[in-house]
Formats: structure tokens, C-alpha cells, sequence
């Protein structure tokens, strides 16, 4: 069964400290793994796009890694801002003879505070 | 350049009313999609357009929600009779074709739906 799961469910930091979200993904054929982030009363953005053969993207503050042997992505959040308080969503997508399919995670939320 | 707009942002109805709601995509988007969320759960696939065409519509819970997107510009998802079950928020998103198939989607705000 094509599932991505992210943990942890829920992560409280102080202002400036930096964490690691985690993403796990039983998908197949993969295609790629998205990072997006989701403000509160808003779409999703998308933070960082990688394919099979890539292992890491950097996006500012933001660094996802991808281990396609072990199916397992991270985002690691630098230097956090108050801004960063947001969800962030872990996407893969595969290809199948309809075109690609995405398959969510259910989030990680993240509260970043003074 | 205006991304993907949506409308209404919040719709309340009463179990058995009908609900129709609209997806402007990025102006020369081919691809359209629709997802929902509901309570908990995560964002799931509904179904996706290439221009005016259903690629895949293999998401759509039931025949009570009826898909729309005439002249491949904007699209409407119509729910009826609307059930308690639908309430969530529901996304549009859009890109534009690549050759690949490799492209990037990009979101609007959502429509909050809450059916009572």
C-alpha cells in the first residue's frame, strides 16, 4: 500500500534553535518527494523537489535529504524564525500508466516560539 | 503574476443542499487538480485535468460530486446532495506540462466547506 508517514505528529521550538522533521514512504514506482509548507487558512507551498537520484536540496533555511534505499526524507529547519510556525508536508508522487499519483502526508506541525 | 484563486473561501450548507465550488488555475496551466482534507486526515487526490480532459479522476469518493472544466480554464467541483461527511477543505492546484511529466503544482487558499 502506497503511504507516507511523518513524525513527529507535533514539535514546539524556541526561536533560533534548528529541527529535523522526518519522513517515511512505502511508494512505488517513486517519481519524487516534495516538501511543502502550509500555512495556517492557506495552500500548501512548496519548499523542495527531489528526484530519485538526488539525496539533498537546499532551499534557504531549509535542507531536505532523500535516501531511496531506506525510503526515508528529512527536513531540517535552520536558525527557526516565528514565521517558520506552520505545517510542513511530506509529498511523494509515483508514475503509473495514468501519469503520477501524489500521496500526502499527514504533516508535521511546527510551533516556533519567542 | 496572480496564482490560483478559489472560491468562496468558507461555505456552510445543510446536509442535502448542493455546493459548487470554483478553481481559477494560473493563467496557461494545463494541469488542474483537486484535493480534500478532511478533519485529521491528510490532503487526498481527487481527481486531475489536463486542460479540458479528466486525466484521472480515480480519487473522487462518490457520483454525488460531479467535476468540471470547460474550455480547460477554470473548473468547478459541484457536491450534491452534500453530505456531513464532505466537510473539509478543499484545494485546487495547477502546473504547467513539462516534458516528463516532472512539474511543479502549485496550491490556492482552499475552500472550507461545513456541512451541517
Amino acid at each position: 500500500k502506497n503511504q507516507v508517514e511523518q513524525s513527529p505528529q507535533s514539535l514546539i521550538i524556541l526561536e533560533g534553535k534548528n529541527c529535523t522533521l522526518q519522513c517515511n514512504y512505502t511508494v512505488s514506482p517513486f517519481s519524487n518527494l516534495r516538501w511543502y509548507k502550509q500555512d495556517t487558512g492557506r495552500g500548501p507551498v512548496s519548499l523542495t523537489i527531489m528526484t530519485f537520484s538526488e539525496n539533498t536540496k537546499s532551499n534557504g533555511r531549509y535542507t531536505a535529504t532523500l535516501d531511496a534505499d531506506t525510503k526515508q526524507s528529512s527536513l531540517h529547519i535552520t536558525a527557526s524564525q516565528l514565521s517558520d510556525s506552520a505545517s510542513y508536508i511530506c509529498v511523494v508522487s509515483l508514475r503509473n500508466t495514468g501519469g503520477f499519483k501524489t500521496i500526502f502526508g499527514a504533516g508535521t506541525r511546527l510551533f516556533v516560539k519567542a | 503574476e496572480a496564482g490560483v484563486t478559489q472560491f468562496p473561501s468558507h461555505s456552510v450548507i445543510e446536509k442535502g443542499q448542493t455546493v459548487t465550488l470554483r478553481c481559477d488555475p494560473i493563467s496557461g496551466h494545463d494541469n488542474l487538480y483537486w484535493y480534500r482534507r478532511v478533519m485529521g486526515k491528510e490532503i487526498k487526490f481527487l481527481l486531475h485535468f489536463v486542460k479540458e480532459s479528466k486525466q484521472d479522476e480515480s480519487g473522487m469518493p462518490n457520483n454525488r460530486f460531479l467535476a468540471e472544466r470547460t474550455g480547460g480554464t477554470y473548473s468547478t467541483l459541484k457536491v450534491q446532495p452534500a453530505e456531513l461527511e464532505d466537510s473539509g477543505v478543499y484545494f485546487c492546484a495547477s502546473s504547467p506540462s513539462a516534458a516528463g511529466g516532472f512539474y511543479e503544482q502549485y496550491f490556492g487558499p482552499g475552500t472550507r466547506l461545513t456541512v451541517t
